[in-house]
């Protein structure tokens, strides 16, 4: 198993559609993020989770709304996205936060029409 | 407000030659540096980091130098190989998880 698996690794939806992203990480790390990249942007910070808990909301959108049941998934549900939501979405996890060192899935890449 | 920022968006140079990407920061308070390199359809993956306390990290082709006080960092990949064709994104982060990076620069490595 690699160490940060998401699914799907690429989606379609329609702006009224719901859809999930999924991230699992066989690490064993205590924190999972969630970061957005759009083309030719640095990377952005959406959510972070540490042991399960939420403990950042970058100002996302409502209509992002993550879930982390345990410290080894850790969803993304869309709903009513708009077309500039297409991007890629990148999980990510980490043993300790502070030091920054984190571990990619290689992402799911979102097209909203 | 982008704290971190990578001025070139691309560089070539010939295999065997030294490739050098830099980034500059604008918030005095990180103390910690990273450099992730990313293929295409690939998430990004953790190269190289550095703390404030050094300038200078080292790791087989690849050394990171960090000058504070012109608040600015740099990756040098001695000699480049074709595998090191990819993105490069540099990043920092102050005493938490909230990594600023920048938007990449993009390395073509020529034969």
């Amino acid at each position: 198993e690699t160490g940060v698996t998401q699914t799907p690794r690429h989606l379609v939806m329609g702006m009224t559609n719901k859809k999930s992203l999924k991230c699992e990480q066989h690490l064993g790390h205590n924190a999972m993020y969630w970061y957005k990249q759009s083309a030719k942007k640095p990377l952005e910070l959406m959510f972070v989770y540490s042991l399960e808990e939420r403990v950042e909301n970058n100002s996302v959108p409502s209509r992002f709304s993550p879930e982390c049941p345990n410290s080894s998934h850790l969803f993304l549900h869309l709903h009513t996205l708009q077309p500039e939501d297409s991007a890629l979405y990148l999980c990510a996890s980490s043993q300790d936060p502070r030091t920054g060192e984190l571990f990619f899935g290689e992402g799911s890449r979102l097209t909203v029409l | 407000d982008q704290q971190v920022k990578q001025n070139s968006p691309s560089l070539s140079v010939q295999e065997g030659r030294i490739s050098i990407l830099n980034c500059d920061y604008t918030n005095s308070m990180f103390d910690y540096f990273l450099w992730y390199k990313k293929y295409p359809a690939e998430g990004p993956t953790f190269l190289i980091s550095i703390s404030s306390i050094k300038d200078k990290n080292e790791d087989g082709r690849f050394t990171v130098f960090l000058n504070k006080s012109a608040k600015h960092l740099s990756l040098h990949i001695v000699p480049s190989q074709p595998g090191d064709s990819a993105v490069y994104f540099c990043a920092a982060s102050f005493n938490d998880y909230k990594l600023s990076f920048g938007a990449g620069t993009t390395v073509t490595v020529r034969a």
